[in-house]
């Protein structure tokens, strides 16, 4: 079966660091694509980046770019999502989402994380 | 690529057919999924390429569309249908999703 199961809710301090995680299972974590996606409160999915764990490949949108990091690690099946100075509007849920491999390019998504709560306040 | 969707909210009753649209900025052939969201989960993936229902999907939900304009139709809506309803295109980097369809039940 496959699951992406996320890291738990983390409370933090503006200017503080944070690493969350999403880990893979019930496939070949390195074939297959992972996206991390921003639902402010209320809001609607804002994609952020996406990463082929195989090559390392990863792509940000736009709004996203210089803001966080992304990243995995192969050999224990999860994909990171990383900041190095929290803002308070950072303050959202993150879920990770898979997406099968086109031919250079993520293709259809399919499983979704069930996602982890950031909180960002003094 | 700019997604966008309307309505904005879609109040219907339990049986009632469900029409929701998405208009793409560009064409984006038919990589073009569809989500669904209910209050307090992770979205669930319902259609991808424009008209394959993912598993387990029930019948009542259908795709149409490609190129710039797409349609989600619930045949019979169920009370467990509400919810918010996205579309997300995967031809072109960024990947980009639709700004939500609230149906209302």
């Amino acid at each position: 079966e496959v699951q992406l199961v996320q890291s738990g809710a983390e409370v933090k301090k503006p200017g503080e660091s944070l690493k969350i995680s999403c880990m893979g299972s019930g496939y070949d974590f390195t074939t297959y694509w992972i996206a991390w996606v921003r639902q402010v409160p209320g809001k609607g999915l804002d994609l952020m980046g996406i990463i082929y764990p195989g090559d390392s490949d990863t792509r940000y949108s736009p709004s996203f770019r210089g803001q966080v990091t992304i990243s995995a690690a192969n050999s224990i099946s999860t994909a990171y999502l990383q900041w190095a100075s929290l803002k308070a509007s950072d303050s959202a849920m993150y879920y990770c989402a898979r997406h099968h491999s086109g031919t250079w390019n993520p293709d259809r998504p399919d499983y979704w994380g069930q996602g982890t709560l950031v909180t960002v306040s003094s | 690529i700019v997604l966008t969707q309307s309505p904005g909210t879609l109040s219907l009753s339990p049986g009632e057919r469900a029409t929701l649209s998405c208009s793409a900025s560009h064409s984006v052939g038919t990589y073009l999924a569809w989500h669904q969201q209910k209050p307090g989960q992770a979205p669930r993936l319902l259609i991808y390429g424009a008209s394959s229902r993912a598993t387990g999907i029930p019948d009542r939900f259908s795709g149409s569309g490609s190129g710039t304009d797409f349609i989600l139709t619930i045949s019979r809506l169920e009370p467990e249908d509400f919810g918010v309803y996205y579309c997300q295109q995967y031809s072109t980097s960024p990947l980009t999703f639709g700004g939500g369809t609230k149906v209302e039940i």
